[in-house]
């Protein structure tokens, strides 16, 4: 399977600064990424979808300005989150789609504590 | 659209003990159906999937068959040990957009030596 990559793996930042995460396919061509966040022993909440070279396509109830997302290569997207504050502390998960029966591969996580 | 539902946690087990996680799905169709594993500070992991059903997805000793007719996909393993301590969630495509998938609500598993 694909493996992908995340980072930071952990980011502490001030409230009111934007932090940038990283996601990396490392041997897959990826079209499709998905961004994710999770927080404490809950599922994962599908954030949005991106597509490389396009707009990325938000959830309902996902801030667009406030979670921008670029996916301008075949193998990197970016999640900022900007002026953060304490309530975007959680833990965001990439994935890579695949066209294999649905099945996505999934970077580590950036753990965001924001104080 | 598809849901996923999901045993409540947290389980506890101890080591060699039997384990069953139930997961119910409506649909509309038949999806690939997946198991996804969480370990503590880390991503989620394919565990096992089915793709058709009646399959029976098998993966480190976790096995799990797609049943249409109870629409259900229990994961269960024989003998837990330790290493097996992790979050484990359901998981289909959601609708018909094939890319997006929906997990359950996870479920906890703590084996004790």
């Amino acid at each position: 399977g694909a493996v992908v990559s995340q980072h930071p793996s952990w980011v502490i930042c001030k409230s009111g600064t934007s932090v940038k995460i990283e996601c990396r396919s490392l041997d897959f061509q990826a079209t499709t990424m998905f961004w994710y966040r999770q927080f404490p022993k809950q599922s994962l909440m599908l954030m949005a979808t991106s597509n490389e070279g396009s707009k990325a396509t938000y959830e309902q109830g996902v801030e667009k300005d406030k979670f921008l997302i670029n996916h301008a290569s075949l193998t990197l997207s970016t999640l900022t989150v900007t002026s953060a504050h304490p309530e975007d502390s959680s833990f965001y998960i990439c994935s890579v789609g695949t066209s294999n029966g649905y099945e996505q591969y999934f970077g580590p996580g950036t753990r965001l504590t924001v104080t | 659209g598809n849901s996923v539902t999901q045993m409540e946690g947290p389980v506890t087990l101890s080591e060699e003990a039997f384990l069953t996680i139930n997961c119910t799905y409506t649909a509309t169709g038949y999806p690939s159906l997946f198991w996804y594993v969480q370990y503590p500070g880390e991503g989620l992991q394919l565990l096992l999937k089915a793709t058709k059903a009646d399959d029976k997805g098998s993966n480190k000793g976790f096995e799990a068959t797609y049943r249409k007719e109870t629409t259900s996909f229990h994961l269960e393993k024989g003998s837990v040990q330790v290493s097996d301590s992790a979050v484990y969630f359901c998981a289909l495509p959601l609708g018909t957009s094939y890319d997006k998938v929906i997990f359950g609500p996870g479920t906890s598993l703590s084996v004790i030596p």
